[in-house]
């Protein structure tokens, strides 16, 4: 079964422009991660962000974390065609990673 | 840069056949995974291994699935006999210390 959930589904955005995906997940963790998939292609870690961590920042990548809602948000800035991916967000706790459906990602140039 | 192979990359198969996907993880790490992601899903694990003992099994389905990792390097998954259901992509991944995992290009399977 799949812990995390991705919000929105899907996602369209004009090259420039900034994207946020949100995550939310059921239980307790110890890490939550974002990763990228392009189509067809395996998954690709972005940023892992601790428990006990609110924020992280990585280029143009900025990720917070909130354990009191289960929730955690990614944001792109300036995105790029190149950022059309599928993006998924995993959660652990003394477990493997439990992965989310992803959000679509769709940068129009 | 040190990459998870995978391969092949294609497989269609008919039902009732034996397939079997082949993964070399990043040299030197320790745990290595298979998952199984299904056309719009994200990826769900099937068996994680660390050196050649398995971790995690719990949602391999015994009946048709192995999956082995002899010499606690390279690692094979097979599935015998393959189902309509089993049509997705596979994904082996690798990791040092147990928490980024590196994944490799997956093996995309349809069984006809």
């Amino acid at each position: 079964s799949q812990q995390g959930e991705e919000d929105p589904q899907a996602l369209s955005i004009q090259e420039g422009e900034n994207a946020t995906m949100n995550c939310s997940y059921k239980t307790s963790i110890n890490n939550l991660q974002w990763y990228r998939q392009n189509s067809g292609r395996g998954l690709v870690h972005l940023i892992l962000i601790r428990s006990n961590e609110r924020e992280k920042h990585s280029g143009r990548l900025r990720v917070t974390l909130d354990t009191s809602k289960k929730s955690s948000s990614l944001l792109i800035t300036a995105s790029r065609a190149a950022d059309t991916a599928s993006y998924f967000c995993a959660t652990d706790f003394n477990t493997p990673l439990v992965f989310g459906k992803g959000t679509r990602l769709s940068v129009i140039a | 840069e040190a990459e998870v192979a995978q391969s092949p990359r294609y497989k269609i198969t008919e039902k009732s056949q034996a397939v079997a996907f082949w993964c070399d993880p990043i040299s030197g790490h320790a745990t290595l995974y298979w998952y199984r992601q299904i056309l719009g899903q994200g990826p769900e694990l099937l068996v994680q291994f660390q050196d050649e003992s398995v971790v995690d099994d719990s949602q391999l389905p015994k009946d048709r699935f192995s999956a082995e990792r002899l010499k606690g390097v390279d690692s094979t998954l097979k599935i015998q006999p393959a189902e309509l259901g089993d049509s997705a992509m596979y994904l082996c991944a690798s990791s040092s210390r147990g928490e980024t995992q590196y994944f490799g290009p997956g093996t995309r399977l349809l069984v006809l």
